[in-house]
């Protein structure tokens, strides 16, 4: 079955710097790759979402890349803000309906000293 | 606008005892899913059910079952728990149809299994 590995396990960042995660995943049949905020005490969120058939998106200060050659995506934070800590999980996603798979990473503690 | 409840937030279980976690969606979602989250091994998938009656084993199964009698009802049944199933057990849920679906997370459950 599909397996992501996700790093770092921690990341400490001063405000404004940026940070990067990365993730690589097994199954090259993934097609979907989405990452999730989960601040202290709260339940998980998507955040930002790429598919198979794009190499880069972005949305304000957060983008993601996929290389499919390579089989890994990166989280990319800019300009980092306090608010921006929180753990962070990668995922990647194959089939649909009955055959439909998630599987996380095991997640990255992104603090981000003010 | 809350849209996937979990009942219980804490539980405090003996060995031994029949436990059940019970989550609630009212988006309409074909899918639903359970996950367990333990510190540094992330969020891993216990069973997933994409229709009524229907169930897909996850990673970890072990141990665990599952009920899905109505579409916005999804059980989690521990038979007989055990302390090395002390843990936060998220609910999610998602549209039917490709992985490149958006997970719904509820608020999770904490079980202390003593």
């Amino acid at each position: 079955g599909e397996n992501v590995e996700q790093h770092p396990s921690t990341l400490s960042v001063q405000e404004g710097d940026s940070a990067v995660i990365k993730c690589t995943y097994s199954d090259s049949a993934s097609n979907y790759f989405p990452w999730y905020k989960q601040e202290l005490g709260k339940r998980p969120r998507l955040i930002i979402d790429i598919r198979s058939n794009v190499g880069e998106k972005k949305d304000q200060r957060i983008a993601v890349t996929l290389n499919k050659t390579a089989k890994h995506f990166s989280l990319h934070i800019t300009e980092t803000q306090p608010e921006d800590s929180a753990v962070y999980f990668c995922a990647a996603s194959t089939g649909g309906g009955s055959n439909y798979k998630l599987t996380f990473g095991k997640g990255t503690l992104l603090t981000v000293n003010p | 606008d809350v849209k996937v409840t979990q009942s219980s937030r804490y539980l405090v279980k003996r060995t031994g005892e029949k436990v059940f976690l019970e989550c609630v969606q009212d988006m309409d979602h074909e899918n639903m899913f359970w996950y367990r989250q333990d510190p540094g091994l992330g969020l891993r998938l216990i069973y997933f059910s994409y229709d009524v009656k229907m169930k897909e084993k996850g990673d970890i199964p072990e141990g665990y079952s599952v009920s899905r009698e109505k579409k916005e009802r999804f059980s989690l049944i521990l038979e007989s728990a055990s302390t090395n199933q002390t843990s936060m057990y998220l609910c999610a849920s998602s549209l039917w149809g490709s992985g490149a679906n958006v997970l719904t997370f509820g608020a999770g459950s904490r079980l202390t299994v003593l």
